[in-house]
């Protein structure tokens, strides 16, 4: 069964470095997404991305953010310059266009990003 | 805005026992429901879903009915099992595609 899948599985970094969080979505999904969990808090909505354009981003989603579809498979987010509290599990969602699950996000397992 | 208000954790439970976990939802329109389970160590994982007002979504013993006169999507298990330990997350989707979660419940199972 196709499925999300992202890298590295754990990353850490030193406060000011910048980051690329990577992952592969499922082949013929259209809608991507990014998500991201601090430890012990609810899972929050970063952004959304289809076409080749953010489609939605939430408040979190500062100048400090980029997404980007840099070949037909990869889908990254970069943070520039991280931040302490950017320490967090980020996930990827894929999403097809049509079909029954049109409406169903695909998560990958997730990257563990450690600030230090 | 839209929002989900699941009900708080930690829940132990014993072996066989029945569980339910609790959700209410805010939303304009007509969202659609989820619930996402997360095993320890893992990602998010789709446990069921529900489209429209008293659709029940199934999946793996769970069950749960989209409520729109009480804006509910109530998880429940009749005999829960070691391996459903996780946490467990109630989601919707409005019609902007994004998802928005509740704050996840943490479900231990005692053998």
């Amino acid at each position: 069964e196709p499925e999300v899948t992202q890298t590295p599985s754990h990353q850490v970094t030193q406060m000011g470095q910048e980051v690329i969080l990577r992952c592969v979505p499922i082949s013929n999904h259209l809608y991507f997404y990014w998500y991201r969990q601090i430890l012990g808090q609810k899972v929050e909505f970063l952004v959304s991305f289809y076409n080749n354009e953010i489609s939605e981003k939430s408040e979190i989603f500062d100048d400090q953010f980029s997404v980007e579809r840099p070949d037909g498979s990869n889908f990254t987010l970069k943070i520039r310059s991280t931040k302490l509290e950017d320490s967090a599990m980020y996930f990827c969602a894929s999403r097809p266009f049509s079909g029954s699950s049109y409406n169903e996000q695909f998560f990958g397992p997730g990257t563990r990003l450690t600030v230090l | 805005g839209d929002s989900v208000t699941q009900m708080e954790g930690p829940v132990t439970l014993s072996e066989e026992a029945f569980l339910t976990i609790n959700c209410t939802y805010t939303a304009t329109g007509y969202p659609s429901l989820f619930w996402y389970v997360q095993y320890p160590g893992e990602g998010l994982q789709l446990l069921l879903k529900a489209t429209k007002a008293d659709d029940k979504g199934s999946n793996k013993g769970f069950e749960a009915t989209y409520r729109k006169e009480t804006t509910s999507f109530h998880l429940e298990k009749g005999s829960v099992q070691v391996s459903d330990s996780a946490v467990y997350f109630c989601a919707l989707i409005p019609n902007d595609y994004k998802l928005s979660f509740g704050a996840g419940t943490t479900v231990t199972v005692r053998a």
